[in-house]
């Protein structure tokens, strides 16, 4: 069965670097997510997007964050200058179509940013 | 703006039924999801219902919908150990489709006692 991937599982980073964090949607999806669940707190929409550009985005997406479909599999999430604040468990998730029911989400990179 | 509650902790029996409730603030709220999330796991959709339905049956698995007082419940029969699990309502207010992000509660721990 096709299932969205994710890596690294964990990443440890220091404040102030740059993450990037990497995720393969399944293959004949179109539409790409990010979310973010901080530690005992709920999971959170980022961002998400479609023929190549953001088609969505919270308050949560600031000039921090930037995404990218750099090819034709991968759909990646920058965090440029990271915050302690930062540290979470970012979900990637992807839909075929315009229909909500179908997001499927990826096993999660849980950063630790120090 | 949307709010989704969930109770954090659920205990049942082995072999009982287990109900999960979720309250949601938004009334324009189109599609209502059950997500289960297991240790170590990302988030696996379990089901999901429109707005225009009070009721959805798969299987052990049993969702209730009670628009007028927002009110979501899952109810899942002869619940067994590989249930055990955190379980997430979401829900979405695009109107038919669209790429909005969800908004998850915070999960029901749902712990099975033998």
């Amino acid at each position: 069965e096709p299932e969205v991937t994710q890596t690294p599982s964990h990443q440890v980073t220091q404040m102030g670097q740059e993450v990037i964090l990497r995720c393969v949607p399944i293959s004949n999806h179109l539409y790409f997510y990010w979310y973010r669940q901080i530690l005992g707190q709920k999971v959170e929409f980022l961002v998400s997007f479609y023929n190549n550009e953001i088609s969505e985005k919270s308050e949560i997406f600031d000039d921090q964050f930037s995404v990218e479909r750099p090819d034709g599999s991968n759909f990646t999430l920058k965090i440029r200058s990271t915050k302690l604040e930062d540290s979470a468990m970012y979900f990637c998730a992807s839909s075929e179509g315009r229909v909500q029911e179908t997001q499927y989400f990826g096993p999660g990179t849980r950063l630790l940013v120090l | 703006g949307e709010d989704v509650e969930q109770s954090l902790f659920l205990s049942v029996r082995e072999g009982d039924s287990s109900v999960i409730n979720c309250t949601y603030t938004d009334s324009s709220s189109t599609y209502l999801y059950w997500y289960k999330q297991e240790p170590g796991a990302g988030l696996q959709l379990l089901t999901y219902i429109f707005s225009n339905m009070d009721m959805k049956q798969d299987q052990r698995l049993t969702v209730l919908l009670n628009k007028k007082d927002k009110h979501l419940s899952l109810r899942i029969a002869d619940t067994q150990t590989g249930d055990s699990a955190i379980y997430f309502c979401a829900e979405s207010i695009s109107p038919g489709g669209g790429a909005d992000g969800l908004t998850f509660g915070k999960g029901t721990h749902l712990i099975i006692q033998p």
